[in-house]
């Protein structure tokens, strides 16, 4: 079954402008990833933040994590038009990983 | 370095027919691995996962199955498939504390 819940399920920007998502989780947690896929293909790892850390950057992406309120945020600044794709929010509990049903963002150029 | 991999690409099967899907990774030992499935425009299902040889957590009662013949071998089979097998079934495996790697994944329909 899925853990995470990502808000908007769509979310259509111009370029350049910031892409926030939000992820809500209902369990406990050893970390949460953000992943990235294209249409039809793998997902790709972006950032992973683990439970005790409360935000992460990296490149253009910024994580904030709310574990008392069990939810994170994705913020792409600055969007691209190859930012184009479904992004999702996934969490870790030992070996056990679930994703949420994901945000399909559309950067228009 | 590790990659993964999975095959075939694509797949069209008659409803009825046997499954296998195969998924190998290269350069670590003792991977975790999963198969998850993706409905179409849907986050991904955790069928399988599996910490050792021959050793398979099952998430989902269904006709698939899965193996672990070898340390760095993961295979999806079915017997029978259904109409409701139909998806996007992508492998990974979990490394080092960091994110999961995955597969490109196959693309299954079944008619």
């Amino acid at each position: 079954s899925q853990q995470g819940e990502e808000d908007p399920q769509a979310l259509s920007i111009q370029e350049g402008e910031n892409a926030t998502m939000n992820c809500s989780y209902k369990t406990s947690i050893n970390n949460l990833q953000w992943y990235r896929q294209n249409s039809g293909r793998g997902l790709v790892h972006l950032i992973l933040i683990r439970s005790n850390e409360r935000e992460k950057h990296s490149g253009r992406l910024r994580v904030t994590l709310d574990t008392s309120k069990k939810s994170s945020s994705l913020l792409i600044t600055a969007s691209r038009a190859a930012d184009t794709a479904s992004y999702f929010c996934a969490t870790l509990w030992n070996n056990d990983m679930r994703f949420g049903a994901g945000t399909r963002l559309t950067v228009k150029p | 370095s590790q990659t993964i991999h999975q095959w075939p690409a694509t797949l069209v099967q008659p409803v009825g027919s046997p499954l296998s899907l195969e998924c190998t990774v290269e350069g670590t030992s003792n991977p975790n691995l999963y198969w998850y499935r993706q409905a179409a425009g849907r986050g991904l299902q955790l069928l399988f996962y599996s910490v050792g040889i021959g050793q398979i957590s099952s998430e989902v009662p269904q006709n698939l199955s899965a193996s672990r013949p070898q340390d760095r071998q993961f295979i999806l089979s079915s017997k029978k498939l259904l109409l409701s097998d139909s998806g996007f079934y992508l492998c990974a495996w979990q490394g080092g504390g960091y994110g999961y790697t995955f597969g490109s994944g196959t693309r299954l329909t079944v008619v």
